[in-house]
């Protein structure tokens, strides 16, 4: 299957400080990625996607200004955490998909960033 | 609104033994089914998807599972479980193949030699 690579696998960062999440499809044009983030034993939980040139679509109950989403290339997504509090402490895992040509398409998922904020 | 429950959140088996992992979902329309495995530090697998058809479907590992539109169900199956299946398992519901998906908990598998 299609690789996609997300980057860091890791961070812990300081509250107040922002963090970026970068997703990378290595090797097919993701026109869609799905950004999701799971809390400790529960789902993963959508919190927006985002088209290839577009502005991300956000879930209902998640803060578009804090959870920053660009998605300017084909090959690359990234989520941004502005001015991150303990409560932001989770898991984001990104999913990349291929809607060109149209048809069904499988959502390829990233290894997942492991957020710390102390 | 969409849901998923997967009721069992640890499962351990001995190696060689039979599994099935319980999924139960909620959906107003015909549901686009998955099951995903995610081992630690790995991304999500997709182990098998449900569209329509036979509902009985193969996937990759020797796993398999079963739709049952009556119960509500896409359990997964495996007739025997080799210790490198220890991982965490995800069942998921989508409106289509390309879309957001909704998942359950997860199930943690752990194998026993």
């Amino acid at each position: 299957g299609a690789v996609v690579s997300q980057h860091p696998s890791r961070v812990i960062c300081k509250s107040g400080t922002s963090v970026k999440i970068e997703c990378r499809s290595l090797d097919f044009q993701a026109t869609t990625m799905f950004w999701y983030r799971q809390f400790p034993k529960q789902s993963l939980m959508l919190m927006a996607t985002s088209n290839e040139g577009s502005k991300a679509t956000y879930e209902q109950g998640v803060e578009k200004d804090k959870f920053l989403i660009n998605h300017a290339s084909l090959t690359l997504s990234t989520l941004t955490v502005t001015s991150a509090h303990p409560e932001d402490s989770s898991f984001y895992i990104c999913s990349a998909i291929n809607r060109l040509g149209g048809g069904n398409t499988e959502a390829f998922f990233g290894q997942g960033t492991r957020l710390t904020v102390v | 609104a969409q849901s998923v429950t997967q009721p069992d959140i640890h499962i351990t088996v001995s190696e060689g033994a039979s599994l099935e992992l319980r999924c139960n979902y909620s959906y107003g329309a015909t549901p686009y089914l998955f099951w995903y495995v995610q081992s630690p530090g790995q991304g999500l697998q997709l182990l098998l998807k449900y569209f329509s058809g036979d509902t009985l479907v193969q996937g990759i590992k020797g796993f398999e599972a079963e739709f049952k539109r009556s119960q509500s169900s896409f359990n997964l199956r495996k007739p025997s479980v080799h210790w490198s299946d220890a991982a965490e398992y995800f069942c998921a519901v989508g409106a289509g193949y390309g879309n957001k998906l909704v998942f359950g908990a997860g199930t943690i598998l752990r194998v026993k030699s």
